[in-house]
């Protein structure tokens, strides 16, 4: 079974400053996708970034990359320049290429609150 | 936007009682999934559905059903419900390609059953 750990629950941090959130996985597949998703108060979820396990390079979206450790079992999100609108909740999921289907296994989320 | 469309935005109803939750997905995507967001027990998948077959099933209730239908959309069907049923409950489309496979969202239908 998948396992997806965020051991952050919440945290403060300044605006225009980097913020990293942590993830941590657990899978014994080899071919899985990471992903992240902002879920702001009025609590839709939006994709941020995807990394492949068998991506070479970590994922970049605008202000938004991925510090992807494989061997480690860790996916953390870095988030550069935090705005005011970066408030809001994230969550790491992980999906397993060779399961039947494509269901997302989701952490708990950590909350962050940018401080003006 | 996402382009995935969740009706109702808000559902409050009583204990015992039917609902039902409609999920259009994005233009061409041909699998949907359903999640529910609870306080307790985070984010936890309940079922997929690909071109009108179910595809895989997650902790999803016996007093919980769903379906796709032949335009694609979606419906989920929970019955008899209790207090602990009250969540948000998210759909969610792919287009279901071999390697990245993103889920996008709908903005989700608060349930409240009192």
């Amino acid at each position: 079974a998948q396992k997806i750990t965020q051991t952050q629950p919440g945290m403060f941090v300044q605006e225009k400053e980097a913020v990293t959130l942590d993830c941590t996985y657990d899978t014994s597949d080899q071919s899985y996708g990471l992903f992240w998703y902002k879920q702001p108060s009025s609590g839709e979820m939006i994709f941020l970034i995807y990394q492949g396990s068998y991506d070479e390079q970590n994922a970049t979206e605008g202000r938004y990359s991925l510090n992807f450790q494989k061997a480690r079992k860790s996916a953390n999100l870095v988030i550069s320049a935090s705005q005011l609108g970066d408030s809001a909740m994230y969550f790491c999921a992980m999906r397993v290429m060779k399961a039947a289907g494509n269901k997302l296994t989701f952490g708990g989320g950590t909350r962050v609150l940018v401080k003006p | 936007d996402s382009g995935v469309t969740q009706t109702p935005k808000h559902l409050i109803t009583a204990t015992g009682q039917r609902v039902t939750l409609r999920c259009s997905p994005r233009s061409g995507d041909l699998s949907v999934y359903w999640y529910q967001q609870s306080l307790d027990q985070g984010l936890q998948f309940l079922i997929q559905y690909y071109n009108g077959e179910e595809r895989a099933k997650g902790n999803i209730l016996e007093r919980f059903s769903a379906q796709q239908f032949p335009d694609l959309h979606s419906e989920l069907n929970l019955s008899s419900l209790e207090l602990g049923d009250s969540a948000l409950y998210f759909c969610a489309s792919s287009s279901q390609r071999r390697t990245r496979d993103t889920q996008y969202f709908g903005p989700g239908t608060r349930l409240t059953v009192l």
